[in-house]
């Protein structure tokens, strides 16, 4: 069991918005920042957003993140059948002194 | 453009000893601005930070694993090593090298080897 929490699953529709959640505390997500990875099947996962909020080259601008206290979020806009992946995110947990992963959300285009 | 690669056993027998390289192609291992890390994720499961070094060798470490996981570097050849003593079958997964930014106390993992799975079985 992770300390930062995600939803297990999440859908939506083609060009839908949809947001995916991660509930932490103030010894990971209230002081450190977020990362969100998206893993299409069978590779390896991709960056996605780094510093609560910030885009690497090459993300589309329809991946946003977001913080606010003890929550992240990210959203995708324009919901696309290429976005359907597992999502984690990610942070430093300060009283585990340690690195930690969400569980992961896996993401399906209905 | 810098690509990693891991290269290793594919099985490991249990109470043994998992050892894994990663090579980096592409770029320097040494540059200042990254660590370089560990990550694993058993067969259906969800992701786990194995640990992180920088070129000069200093490493951070999953508290959970620490007791168990050597990483090292090697920046004659460009690489950097995982060793996980006393395996199980828990430890079954596939393992990731990534690069990670120095920003923070937990960077960014911004370039991923494809991963190789490692199965824990006598």
């Amino acid at each position: 069991q992770s300390v930062l929490t995600q939803p297990p699953s999440a859908s939506g529709t083609p060009g839908q918005r949809v947001t995916i959640s991660c509930s932490g505390s103030s010894s990971n997500i209230g002081s450190n920042y977020v990362y969100w990875y998206q893993q299409l099947p069978g590779t390896a996962p991709k960056l996605l957003i780094y510093r609560n909020n910030q885009r690497p080259s090459g993300v589309p601008d329809r991946f946003s993140g977001s913080k606010s206290g003890t929550s992240a979020s990210l959203a995708i806009s324009g919901l696309r059948s290429e976005d359907e992946a597992d999502y984690y995110c990610a942070a430093w947990d300060d009283s585990l002194s340690g690195g930690v992963f969400g569980g992961g959300t896996k993401l399906t285009v209905l | 453009q810098l690509q990693l690669q891991e290269s290793g056993p594919g099985l490991v027998k249990p109470s043994e000893t998992l050892s894994l390289t990663c090579t980096v192609s592409g770029g320097s291992i040494s540059s200042s601005s990254y660590y370089w890390g560990w990550i694993r994720q058993p067969p259906g499961k969800g992701l786990e930070w194995i640990g992180s070094i920088y070129y000069s060798g200093s490493t951070y470490y999953n508290p959970s694993l620490k007791s168990r996981v050597t990483i090292s570097v090697d920046t004659s050849k460009n690489q950097f090593s995982l060793k996980l003593s006393s395996v199980t079958a828990a430890d079954t997964a596939v393992y990731y090298c990534a690069r990670q930014g120095v920003a923070g106390l937990f960077g960014a993992f911004d370039i991923w080897g494809q991963g190789t799975m490692v199965t824990v079985s006598s």
